[in-house]
């Protein structure tokens, strides 16, 4: 099974600033099956970013994704109030779908 | 527009099996090139895939779960099935039912979710 390991598990940060979470896989991983997540309290995960870096419909182009191998990046370029929120990174591999544990993006 | 909608007992004694629905609207559930997929996730915890099925009905499984899984689809109700034999309280999650969105061959990301249901397990 191919783990995937997020960093930082907390990112405090104000509205306007930028965010950079990090997915790091144990093995290298096919970029087709590489997707990230927004989940809100009480909702379900949201599609943001699959392929690595294209973004699904509707999805601001503030969120972009990048990285190959065995590192992968969500970038925000400027937080709005309501990219406060936890994300997931996603990959299939070894016939299983896997995901991170996930980075809460907080208020500072 | 796609709506995935879980339905199920919201709670289930150990040992028991797990038996849920989701109840696809606005697409064909045997038409395109999808995987419809159930995944789950304990309270305050992250999310753990539990298998998936296409539209063929070839299914796979999380190894660590397959012993107990099934997944079916009943394509003269547009619904998607789930059942999770001898249950413990490690199985009390929200669970959801999503789509897996292939075009050509290429994955387009999962999507959309339905919104989950919350399946405790105890006597």
């Amino acid at each position: 099974e191919i783990v995937l390991t997020q960093s930082p598990g907390t990112l405090p940060l104000s509205p306007g600033e930028r965010a950079t979470l990090s997915c790091r896989a144990s093995q290298s991983v096919s970029s087709t099956y590489l997707a990230w997540y927004q989940q809100k309290p009480g909702q379900a995960p949201r599609l943001l970013i699959y392929g690595v870096s294209s973004r699904a419909t509707g999805i601001p182009d503030r969120f972009s994704g990048s990285g190959s191998g065995t590192d992968f990046t969500l970038t925000i370029s400027r937080l709005e109030p309501e990219d406060f929120a936890v994300y997931y990174c996603q990959q299939y591999g070894s016939s299983a779908w896997t995901f991170g544990q996930g980075t809460k993006v907080e208020i500072k | 527009q796609v709506q995935l909608q879980e339905s199920g007992p919201g709670l289930v004694k150990p040992s028991q099996t797990l038996s849920l629905t989701c109840t696809v609207s606005g697409d064909s559930i045997s038409g395109g090139s999808y995987y419809w997929t159930w995944i789950r996730q304990p309270a305050g915890k992250g999310l753990q895939w539990i298998g998936r099925i296409y539209t063929s009905g070839r299914t796979s499984y999380n190894p660590s779960l397959r012993s107990r899984v099934t997944i079916s689809v009943d394509t003269s109700k547009n619904q998607l099935s789930l059942k999770l034999s001898s249950v413990t309280a490690a199985d009390t999650a929200v669970y959801y039912c999503a789509r897996e969105i292939f075009s050509s061959g290429w994955y387009e990301g999962t999507d959309p979710w339905g919104q989950g249901t919350l399946v405790t397990v105890s006597s």
